[in-house]
């Protein structure tokens, strides 16, 4: 029962640069979610999905693509990578109005941009 | 809106030592709440949660309960470990806005034996 994965587990990116962030999970939850976390601070949400076709901003989405074209992948895009975009990148997914806590998270993506 | 304001860290204790760690919030409806922890160079796991007003959630030892009056959530172990040793998050979960987290700013703990 692999959850979420992510990959890679660390990138260093150069300015301008482009790349995807992988997720995947395997728990056929229709929601999916991809946070940043800056050092000091908590996770904030970037994109979300609450099923395949359906995407929707978060707070933080400047500079950041997704599509979700199945139910199990949902990749992050930076097109033009920046220093501020250097993070640790969660991705998670839950059921549909979960109230409790179902929520699992990847083990996160770590990116610099230098 | 919805938001978490969390003591700020780093938190260094003594093994054995009581822990508190402070977390309030502001949401709009019945959030859920939830601690999270963050071990070095991993993901977030799962702490403990509370659903409704005046549950406890507890779990390794640690325990917080859902204080609806006083919109709180904060995290009490009566004997910590050096294996306790990580970061700590206060998170609120609210279905009104598509299951998505709102989480605080993150605790530092470290434990010295």
């Amino acid at each position: 029962n692999a959850g979420v994965t992510q990959t890679p587990k660390f990138r260093i990116l150069k300015i301008g640069q482009s790349m995807t962030l992988q997720c995947t999970q395997d728990m056929n939850h229709n929601y999916m979610y991809w946070y940043r976390q800056d050092p000091g601070m908590g996770l904030k949400l970037i994109y979300y999905s609450v099923g395949a076709g359906i995407t929707d901003k978060g707070e933080v989405p400047n500079g950041y693509n997704v599509s979700r074209s199945t139910t199990e992948d949902f990749p992050l895009r930076l097109e033009l990578a920046a220093p501020s975009q250097t993070s640790v990148y969660f991705c998670a997914s839950s059921p549909p109005r979960t109230g409790g806590g179902r929520t699992f998270f990847g083990q996160g993506t770590r990116l610099t941009v230098v | 809106g919805n938001s978490v304001t969390q003591m700020e860290g780093p938190v260094t204790l003594s093994e054995e030592a009581f822990l508190t760690i402070n977390c309030t919030y502001t949401a709009t409806g019945y959030p859920s709440l939830f601690w999270y922890v963050q071990y070095p160079g991993e993901g977030l796991q799962l702490l403990l949660k509370a659903t409704k007003a005046d549950d406890k959630g507890s779990n390794k030892g640690f325990e917080a309960t859902y204080r609806k009056e006083t919109t709180s959530f904060h995290l009490e172990k009566g004997s910590v470990q050096v294996s306790d040793s990580a970061v700590y998050f206060c998170a609120l979960e609210n279905t009104n806005t598509g299951n998505q987290f709102y989480f605080g700013t993150g605790t530092s703990l470290t434990v010295i034996p």
